[in-house]
């Protein structure tokens, strides 16, 4: 079956423009997640959706980082205003029980 | 809190060569422990997982490790290690929450 996949690959963005990064979770997965990784580093955990629940924000690092998903389906994490210090990978998991997480390849973000 | 450590940002090793990756953990309630691969500009693969029963858990490449609760530790070892494993491990825990905490990775090296 399809794991988890994102786009795009990579993204090229000029300071202050908006960018948007998809997420498709492995079909049933209810948890959906997202983190940055920035180079060299651990992950940093952003959003956690869990089906219908109301999603946990607490990683989100300012208000120009908002997500969004639609039931148990495709998320969308959107940056506004992209600043040089959000260039990093950003990798979306999925699972369904809640602990064990499947990844994807993740989106490579610079902003220039 | 939750919280996980792992010891060494880098561990160099020769090929064939015994390998061990340190983690510890901190945590008051049950703990479900992962470690996960990256191999460079990939996602996190996950390589085995611990939620109860045997404290010596098996993963994929040979990998196992083993859950200690006196010393909260949950060591990664490779009896022979390949030039293939060179990657980033990632040692993660989840203390109940359904947000694990990332390690801050280990890049293993394995030298010819």
């Amino acid at each position: 079956g399809a794991g988890v996949s994102q786009s795009p690959s990579n993204k090229v963005t000029e300071k202050g423009k908006d960018v948007e990064l998809r997420c498709d979770p492995i079909s049933g997965h209810t948890a959906l997640y997202w983190y940055r990784q920035r180079l060299g580093q651990g992950l940093e955990f952003l959003i956690y959706f869990q089906g219908n629940s109301a999603p946990d924000k607490s990683g989100l690092p300012s208000d120009r980082f908002s997500a969004e998903r639609t039931g148990e389906s495709v998320s969308t994490l959107t940056i506004q205003r992209t600043q040089q210090e959000d260039s990093a990978v950003y990798l979306c998991a999925s699972s369904r029980s809640s602990y064990e997480q499947y990844f994807g390849p993740g989106t490579r973000l610079t902003v220039t | 809190a939750q919280s996980v450590t792992q010891l060494d940002s880098q561990v160099p090793v020769f090929e064939e060569a015994p390998v061990e990756l340190r983690c510890n953990y901190s945590s008051s309630v049950s703990v479900y422990l992962f470690w996960y691969v990256q191999y460079p500009n990939q996602g996190l693969q996950l390589l085995l997982k611990y939620l109860s029963g045997s404290t010596l858990v098996k993963g994929i490449n040979g990998f196992e490790a083993e859950f200690n609760k006196s010393q909260t530790s949950f060591h990664l070892r490779k009896p022979s290690v390949h030039i293939s494993d060179t990657a980033e491990y990632f040692c993660a825990g989840s203390g109940g929450s359904y947000i694990p905490t990332f390690g801050r990775g280990t890049s293993l090296i394995v030298h010819p």
